[in-house]
């Protein structure tokens, strides 16, 4: 079975800080990782996946995660946060089943306070 | 490209009525699915389908059902309305065999049960 944790359901950073929002897995078989983003009454966009090899997967709106086996983490970053980035953040993982059954985090709100 | 396109975008039932929540895709994916999001939830799977003619259940199939007459579209019905059915439905598709492709998703459907 897999599944997906968030730490912290509402995370508030200034304007310009650091956003690190947390996310850790749970699969039996080796994972394939995305982080979505959902402004307000919109639907789910991709920021990123994870695909295996590069550890370091850089998506859209300067956002990037590390996938850390180890950890079993893949956690979400930005060096500076901007307004625009307000939204709510999921975390998602599938595994190597033949299609893409998604099991999704509850979700992290980033508030961003000028 | 349109996309995922559901409709309608909002709908007030009362108790025990039928409605059918429409969902169609213009990217020939193989995959389609249902989720519902409610607060601290996260996005729960309802139905999906790998295929035209293939259907199979969730994680809360219980009061939908779910067909698959074509690649474009995938209905969602709900057959009695409960208050507990009050969510926000998320239509989903993406190629299946490419196991770390993303998730399409449409605008979502506001549903309220009263």
């Amino acid at each position: 079975a897999q599944s997906v944790t968030q730490l912290g359901s509402h995370v508030s950073v200034s304007e310009g800080a650091l956003v690190l929002l947390r996310c850790n897995y749970s699969s039996s078989v080796p994972p394939y990782l995305f982080w979505y983003v959902q402004y307000p009454n919109q639907g789910l966009q991709l920021l990123l996946k994870y695909t295996t090899g590069a550890t370091l997967v850089k998506g859209i709106n300067g956002f990037e995660a590390e996938f850390k086996k180890s950890e079993t983490s893949f956690h979400l970053t930005k060096p500076s946060a901007h307004m625009s980035d307000a939204a709510e953040y999921f975390c998602a993982v599938s595994y190597s089943g033949g299609y893409q059954k998604v099991t999704f985090g509850t979700g992290t709100k980033l508030q961003v306070i000028p | 490209n349109a996309g995922v396109t559901q409709t309608p975008k909002f709908q007030v039932l009362k108790t025990g009525q039928s409605m059918t929540l429409q969902c169609a895709q213009d990217m020939n994916h193989e995959y389609m699915s249902w989720y519902r999001q409610d607060p601290g939830m996260g996005l729960r799977l309802i139905h999906y389908s790998v295929g035209a003619g293939i259907t199979d259940q969730g994680e809360v199939p219980n009061g939908y059902n779910v067909s698959r007459s074509t690649t474009e579209d995938f209905p969602l019905r709900l057959l009695s309305a409960a208050p507990s059915q009050t969510s926000v439905y998320f239509c989903a598709s993406s190629f299946s065999g490419v196991e770390n492709t993303e998730a399409f998703f449409g605008q979502g459907t506001r549903l309220t049960v009263v």
